[in-house]
């Protein structure tokens, strides 16, 4: 299984500042992948990070809001910009790694859950 | 518009019998189902998946079925154990395993001793 770390944890924000949250895989991986789940909602992605290239961002999300920086092939950051309280979530990365059952499987890591006051 | 959905919220069963946990999808062009297991503080743990190809999946106590037709899948845990109690997310893909799942709402899962 990989390991992924995500920095930091937790937080309490205000509104109107930036976050930025950091993703580390302990190995190479080609695809990132960032999610949020809002409160009482499910998993959502929000963008696909490849290493050399620009993310990918699904409906609704945009780069202005979510810039994404993918420098190397074990890690990623996600900025959270000029942040709204509609924006507290639990930030979630994801890569696919070789796994058990499947010749990919999708691991997470243990998420960065924001408040914004 | 929810494109996978897991209309009960939770479910509470008796440690050793069976749970079933259902989803239900509108996309017919889904090719690509899993499952997920989530404890509090922690990421989702990937279970099980299942092609479209497929009708049925299995790994030790763990089931995945799939009716295409009813656009329906299902986990079965037997026998259910009490560290199974978590929440449980049904998941979709429109292009294979690549990464970009669109998940249900989950289901909390309480497995009592």
């Amino acid at each position: 299984s990989a390991v992924i770390s995500q920095k930091p944890s937790r937080d309490i924000c205000q509104r109107g500042t930036s976050l930025t949250i950091q993703c580390q895989v302990d190995s190479q991986v080609t695809m990132m992948f960032w999610y949020r789940q809002q409160p009482g909602q499910s998993l959502t992605l929000i963008a696909t990070a490849n290493q050399g290239s620009e993310a990918t961002y699904e409906s609704g999300f945009v780069i202005d809001k979510f810039p994404i920086s993918r420098p190397n092939l074990t890690f990623s950051t996600l900025t959270v910009s000029n942040m709204s309280p509609e924006d507290s979530s639990i930030y979630l990365c994801s890569v696919l790694r070789p796994g058990r059952l499947e010749v990919y499987e999708q691991f997470f890591g243990p998420g960065t859950r924001l408040t914004v006051l | 518009d929810q494109q996978v959905k897991q209309n009960s919220p939770s479910l509470s069963v008796q440690e050793g019998r069976i749970s079933i946990l259902n989803c239900d999808y509108t996309n017919s062009m889904f090719d690509y189902f899993l499952w997920y297991k989530k404890y509090p503080a922690e990421g989702p743990t990937f279970l099980i998946s299942i092609s479209s190809i497929k009708d049925k999946n299995e790994d030790g106590r763990f089931t995945v079925f799939l009716n295409k037709s009813a656009k329906h899948l299902s986990l079965h845990i037997v026998p259910s154990q009490p560290g199974d109690s978590a929440v449980y997310f049904c998941a979709a893909s429109a292009s294979g395993n690549t990464g970009k799942l669109i998940f249900g709402q989950g289901t909390t899962l309480q497995v009592k001793p």
